[in-house]
């Protein structure tokens, strides 16, 4: 168990649908970062955030959004849905800020949601 | 930009020592390596991390060469589940690529 939540575990929906998956990093964690996992693409980084301020920001698409609330935990909202997003999604968190892999910056991932978007 | 290669899919035997090479030419001078693992349907778990010459944990070493172009990861005594999918990283732009990594397949 990493310590990393995300809720929920599976999302099934239709396409041009709206859904939001939440994340609670690590006590003590104040960087969050989301991933995509689809079955040809890997895994993709999407966005990070930090004590609520993005951080950097990966191949996120303009139809995704994502924030981090104040007490430290975070939602990734995905909008007019398509079949290709359909994915497994996953939330890290990491002690630290800026370039995440410097050293002791290690990243602890939640389980993740998978969406299936039919 | 640092990008990472690494081969795509191994085969070994239990109690053999299994190492997974990653090639990074273009590693900046700061940047780290740092390498996961992958259980189906689980999210990816530290391993081990280094920045030159040689890094020991208990689960793992990692290995890089002066020129740090390159990194090995070095599994020793592999058991059935240690089959997974390990990636290597590079930071790039304060990005983590991930990439497709290497499907390790342990055989009884």
């Amino acid at each position: 168990d990493s310590g990393v939540t995300q809720t929920p575990k599976h999302l099934i929906t239709a396409t041009g649908q709206r859904v939001t998956l939440r994340c609670s990093p690590r006590s003590g964690d104040l960087s969050v970062y989301w991933y995509q996992q689809s079955l040809d693409q890997g895994l993709q980084f999407l966005i990070q955030y930090y004590n609520g301020e993005e951080r950097a920001k990966g191949n996120i698409l303009e139809r995704f959004s994502a924030q981090q609330f104040p007490d430290l935990h975070s939602e990734l909202n995905l909008s007019s849905l398509e079949l290709g997003d359909s994915a497994l999604y996953f939330c890290a968190s990491s002690v630290a800020s800026g370039r995440a892999l410097k050293p002791q910056n290690e990243q602890f991932f939640g389980p993740g949601t998978r969406l299936t978007v039919l | 930009l640092a990008k990472t290669t690494q081969p795509i899919s191994m085969d070994s035997y239990e109690g053999q020592e299994v190492n997974i090479t990653c090639s990074h030419n273009n590693i900046a001078t700061n940047d780290y390596i740092t390498w996961y693992q992958q259980f189906p349907s689980q999210g990816p778990r530290f391993i081990i991390q280094g920045y030159k010459t040689k890094v020991t944990n208990e689960v793992a070493s990692l290995f890089i060469p002066a020129d740090r172009k390159s990194s090995t990861l070095s599994l020793p005594r592999v058991s059935l589940s240690d089959t997974a999918v390990y990636y290597c990283l590079v930071e790039r732009d304060d990005k983590i690529i991930f990439g497709k990594g290497t499907r390790l397949h342990i055989l009884p």
